[in-house]
């Protein structure tokens, strides 16, 4: 079974500090992604990567970075954390044109 | 970027009843994504079509391409099977660029 593996399920943070959220895959994936769900607006996507060092925005990238230095593995980064950033943190790795795999989420709380 | 419209956004059904999701989209896809999430939300791929249909125990997929609709439907509903189901589509990279999401069905199944 793949496996998308999310490093926290509940996360709180003060507001200002770099918040790293890391995704780990272990079925040899090209695609991951990072999204974030928040009520009465669904999934959004944040950032996406087709390869190692690629990343490129999705629909909401603003106030986010992302690391990608093995192709396992995904960071989402918040360099400054705020309020507005608090929300559910979802994972996701593919293959093109496939079926998508989730990691289980991390909910983060900043305060 | 596609539009996708789920309806109803919630659904409260006794056991053992008949359910039906329905999705529609604006722009053309490849295939078609049904999800489910949990309470808790993790999110779990149920389906990914691109004709006709596909069943998986109690849980049926079709999907109209000329049309741009697809529906999801339970047979013989399980207080289980309560959970929010979301349909998405793949972006103009067929899904290497990430999915786009309906807001989601929450559905209740009371025993």
């Amino acid at each position: 079974d793949v496996k998308v593996t999310q490093s926290s399920r509940y996360l709180v943070k003060r507001t200002g500090e770099k918040v790293f959220l890391e995704c780990v895959q272990d079925m040899d994936h090209e695609n991951m992604f990072w999204y974030r769900q928040d009520p009465g607006l669904g999934l959004r996507l944040i950032y996406f990567s087709y390869d190692v060092k690629m990343k490129e925005k999705g629909d909401i990238p603003e106030g986010y970075s992302v690391s990608r230095e093995k192709k396992e593995r995904f960071s989402l980064i918040l360099e400054s954390a705020s309020t507005n950033q608090t929300s559910m943190y979802l994972c996701a790795s593919s293959t093109w044109i496939a079926e998508a795999f989730f990691g289980q989420g991390t909910r983060l709380t900043v305060v | 970027k596609n539009e996708v419209e789920q309806s109803p956004q919630n659904l409260t059904a006794q056991e053992g009843e008949f359910i039906t999701i329905n999705c529609s989209y604006s722009v053309g896809i490849s295939a078609l994504h049904w999800l489910q999430q949990h309470p808790g939300g993790g999110i779990v791929s149920l389906f990914m079509l691109s004709s006709g249909k596909k069943k998986h125990g109690r849980l049926i997929a079709t999907i109209n391409i000329q049309e741009k609709h697809s529906s999801l439907h339970i047979t013989a509903s399980h207080p289980r099977d309560s959970a929010v189901y979301i349909c998405a589509v793949p972006g103009a990279g067929g899904g290497a660029d990430g999915l786009t999401f309906g807001k989601g069905t929450h559905l209740i199944i009371q025993p």
